[in-house]
């Protein structure tokens, strides 16, 4: 079966653009979160989405935003890209909303470069 | 939130000595798992470990949840576990990992 799959695998944007990254989880997975890693640091959680709907979000600002499909795929947005958003950007997948009891599993990432 | 400690930071070991890496954490959890992540950003499960002890060929965990910590044992090293280690953990009714700081692993032949 495959995994999770993200893309694209590199991106390059200047500042103030946007972007869109998409994700699709494991088969049979409803739920998927969103990841940001910056060198050097482990991931920091951006958002959680179950049945189309947000269920957890973390410190971000409302430049980050996402949806996910009825097909359970996501996509990340971000808006008015700064220096800062430069990162690897990580999609994981897990079963169900109860994801506190069920693992994770990550892609292999799109590492965003901001000029 | 939560807090996740891993030491130590980094380790440096010759092929084929063993290792341990620890995790502690702040609070009680009812998800903890182990990811290796490699020098090309891949983070692969290692292991789904909220309590108890699991094995995976040269690669164990144990998790103590009434104590607050995990271990992640390599046995036999290789350069190919080169990267870094990282611990995340996740509490009940909570709906974000909360990642350590990660271990460097250098595995020199």
């Amino acid at each position: 079966d495959a995994g999770v799959t993200q893309s694209p695998t590199h991106l390059i944007k200047t500042r103030g653009q946007q972007v869109t990254l998409r994700c699709s989880p494991i088969s049979g997975h409803k739920s998927v979160s969103w990841y940001q890693q910056v060198l050097g640091q482990g991931p920091q959680f951006i958002f959680q989405y179950y049945e189309k709907e947000e269920r957890g979000r973390g410190n971000f600002p409302d430049r980050f935003s996402a949806r996910q499909f009825p097909n359970y795929s996501s996509e990340l947005n971000v808006n008015a890209l700064l220096l800062g958003d430069s990162a690897l950007y990580l999609c994981a997948s897990s079963l169900g909303q109860g994801a506190s009891n069920q693992p994770q599993h990550f892609g292999d990432g799109t590492r965003l470069s901001i000029l | 939130g939560i807090q996740v400690e891993q030491s130590p930071p980094d380790l440096i070991l010759q092929e084929g000595a063993n290792s341990t890496l620890r995790c502690n954490f702040s609070d009680s959890v009812n998800n903890l798992q182990w990811f290796h992540q490699n020098p090309w950003g891949q983070l692969i499960n290692l292991f789904y470990i909220p309590s108890g002890t699991k094995q995976n060929g040269r690669l164990s965990a144990t998790t103590v949840a009434t104590e607050r910590y995990s271990l992640l044992y390599i046995s036999s090293s290789q350069t190919t576990d080169s990267g870094v280690y990282f611990c995340a953990v996740m509490y009940a009714g909570s709906y974000q990992l909360t990642f350590g700081k990660g271990t460097k692993l250098s595995v020199i032949p």
